[in-house]
């Protein structure tokens, strides 16, 4: 069974850069097409796609944060990874990993992250 | 970049009561719309995709249709199992973007 899970820092300090990573088990490795796609959630906003990351390493990102995130794959390690830079109280959220293959999408539980100094 | 508006923002229900729920698109988006039901502490769950394909283990008291930019949500029969908040979704190759929600409280 399909698994990820998102780790990271539950606290980061504004201005400073959110790192996530995104674990996937259970999933083979070059097992047909796949990504990773970011979201995140807050009670003010709601759902908010941040970005999504291809195996190839191409990424497309929500225009409202492009100019600060990256999202990237490592398709050996069977994970992705989110950085978001320049952060403040308004990144705080619950961050999701959702991994899509074939006709399937498995999300993460999500972690929650605070921009709190 | 297109906009999804959801109504009603919260809906009072009871057991055994048929609900709709509606999603608007600011422009004609085909088929590209999912509905996702999410309880609190949870992770969205995929409800329907394509507007109307059942995901599977989904019970068929949930129903989804529309076309083009208006697109309703219909669960016939509530169970207290389905009270939580509702989400309407359109996805396409390089976006995505997610209606405000629709909270289905007790009545």
């Amino acid at each position: 069974q399909v698994q990820v899970q998102e780790s990271g820092p539950g606290q980061v300090k504004p201005s400073q850069t959110l790192s996530l990573t995104c674990a996937v088990s259970g999933a083979s490795i070059g097992g047909g097409y796949f990504y990773y796609t970011w979201i995140r959630q807050t009670a003010g906003t709601g759902l908010e796609y941040i970005g999504r990351v291809y195996p190839n390493g191409s990424p497309t990102y929500n225009p409202s944060l492009k100019s600060r995130v990256t999202i990237t794959v490592d398709t050996s390690k069977k994970q992705s990874s989110l950085k978001l830079t320049s952060v403040t109280a308004a990144d705080t959220a619950m961050y999701f990993c959702r991994y899509s293959f074939g006709t399937s999408d498995i999300w993460g539980q999500g972690t929650l992250v605070t921009v709190s100094s | 970049d297109i906009q999804m508006t959801q109504s009603p923002s919260t809906l009072s229900a009871s057991v055994g009561d048929r609900i709709t729920i509606t999603c608007r698109a600011s422009q004609s988006i085909g088929r590209s719309l999912a509905w996702f039901q999410q309880k609190p502490g949870k992770a969205p769950k995929l409800l329907i995709f394509e507007v109307s394909t059942l995901e599977n283990g989904v019970p068929s008291r949930f129903s989804g249709s529309g076309s083009g930019t208006e697109f309703t949500l219909t669960i016939s029969n509530l169970q207290p199992d389905d009270f939580a908040t509702y989400f309407c979704h359109h996805y396409n190759s390089y976006f995505e973007t997610f209606g405000q929600g629709t909270k289905v409280e007790v009545k």
